[in-house]
């Protein structure tokens, strides 16, 4: 089945200094991969879309010069939490298309990376 | 009036009770319709997945769709403590690609 490792599962960092986030697709291609952020008891909420070789598309809201995405190659994509500060806590999870046996494209994800600013 | 509501629950059941889990959306564009589990401090994992009405069965899992009144429907069967999770539903217009997700629903199965 497709994995998807995500790495560091958890970081403490303190207030001003900039934390990234892998996100790998093990044993598939990933052209596409997308970054969510939740909140406790809340839903996920889409950040941007990944896309490997090109710029992050980003939802409306969020900002691209403090939450950085690089898709550098089909297996790899990385989110760069810039200046965090303690409101940028959460808990950070990406995901990768995957075409199932049966044909139908879902969604793989990661286990989720938490973030704690002091 | 958000995209897809679900009631976050909590929900307790006896071990051996059906679980019945649902959720209702506004757009009508939806046609892709999921359910993920989620237990505590890990990400979503991919229950059941569903293409447009109807019903669909897996195991001691059923989903179901009805479209006509946007609800989407989650039966787990003979419920078990490992069955304790929050469990998501997602949906989408363009094939699983920007999905839409419910709060998410916290299931206790008690022994």
């Amino acid at each position: 089945g497709a994995v998807v490792s995500q790495h560091p599962s958890w970081v403490i960092c303190k207030s001003g200094t900039s934390v990234k986030i892998e996100c790998r697709s093990l044993d598939f291609q990933a052209t596409t991969m997308f970054w969510y952020r939740q909140f406790p008891k809340q839903s996920l909420m889409l950040m941007a879309t990944s896309n490997e070789g090109s710029k992050a598309t980003y939802e409306q809201g969020v900002e691209k010069d403090k939450f950085l995405i690089n898709h550098a190659s089909l297996t790899l994509s990385t989110l760069t939490v810039t200046s965090a500060h303690p409101e940028d806590s959460s808990f950070y999870i990406c995901s990768a298309r995957f075409r199932s046996s049966s044909g139908a494209n879902v969604l793989t994800f990661g286990a989720g990376s938490r973030l704690t600013v002091l | 009036q958000k995209e897809v509501e679900q009631d976050p629950g909590p929900l307790s059941v006896p071990e051996g009770a059906i679980v019945s889990l649902n959720c209702t959306y506004s757009n009508s564009a939806f046609q892709y319709f999921m359910w993920y589990r989620q237990y505590s401090r890990k990400g979503p994992e991919l229950l059941m997945y569903t293409y447009s009405s109807g019903n669909k069965e897996d195991g001691r899992f059923t989903a179901q769709v009805d479209k006509s009144s946007k609800y989407i429907s989650l039966f787990i069967r003979d419920s078990q403590p490992s069955d304790s999770a929050t469990y998501l539903c997602a949906m989408s217009d363009d094939g699983n690609n920007r999905l839409a997700f419910g709060k998410g629903n916290q299931v206790v199965v008690i022994p």
